[in-house]
């Protein structure tokens, strides 16, 4: 089951912050969050594994609540390399599962 | 971390025949996968490529139009088999490691004509 982005898409100025979230119906071990900008491949923004641990840049920051299935990625003092698509990757009941991607988030800040 | 290498970067194909997508990581890793992207659109997992058995296919894909291979650890080819206008999209092969983020190929661009 595909995991459910909202917003679908933020228009920020430069330094303001997001907040976006991401929803399962079923119960997640864990939940990724990848940026995707044109044209190139997803990168890495962080992971939220069940029981508290995370692992991403330090500049990111998310959460992760087990029991309603939810993650949200915050996104702070946005800069302009910050626009791009958000994709959040949910992962079932085993960490050597499948990754099952959300329809995305398209973030652009402005000047 | 590791490095995808996947080729070819883009491709444009006569309907009926097939290309084959080759996928090679620098590292060993525990999973492999195959994800298609539709421009604007988010990844849609096609298959699990599993080493030395039959990949596993999500719902809506099936294996004689989609046959994947894995030899060994860190290789894997997606071949779009009998093409139709309707297979033009970007092809990405993933991997990952358990408890680790994953990492991607550039992706294929397929253009079908």
């Amino acid at each position: 089951q595909q995991p459910v982005q909202s917003p679908q898409a933020v228009i920020l100025r430069e330094g303001e912050d997001a907040v976006i979230n991401c929803s399962s119906s079923k119960a997640l071990y864990s939940v990724h969050w990848y940026r995707q900008k044109h044209g190139e491949a997803p990168v890495f923004l962080m992971i939220l594994l069940k029981g508290g641990e995370q692992k991403g840049h330090e500049k990111i920051s998310a959460s992760f609540n087990e029991k309603k299935q939810q993650s949200s990625l915050y996104l702070t003092a946005s800069q302009l390399s910050y626009s791009g698509t958000y994709f959040c990757g949910t992962l079932g009941s085993s960490n050597t599962g499948k990754l099952i991607f959300g329809q995305g988030t398209t973030l652009q800040v402005k000047p | 971390s590791a490095v995808i290498s996947q080729k070819p970067s883009r491709d444009i194909c006569q309907r009926g025949t097939s290309l084959t997508i080759q996928c090679q990581v620098d590292s060993q890793v525990t999973m492999m996968f195959w994800y298609r992207q539709q421009p604007g659109q988010s990844l849609t997992l096609i298959a699990t490529a599993n080493q030395g058995s039959e990949a596993t296919y999500e719902s809506g894909f099936v294996i004689d139009k989609f046959p994947i291979s894995r030899p060994n650890l860190t290789f894997s080819t997606l071949t779009v088999s009998n093409m139709s206008p309707e297979d033009s999209s970007i092809y990405l092969c993933s991997s990952r490691r358990a408890n680790t983020e994953a990492f991607f190929g550039q992706g294929t661009r397929l253009t079908v004509v």
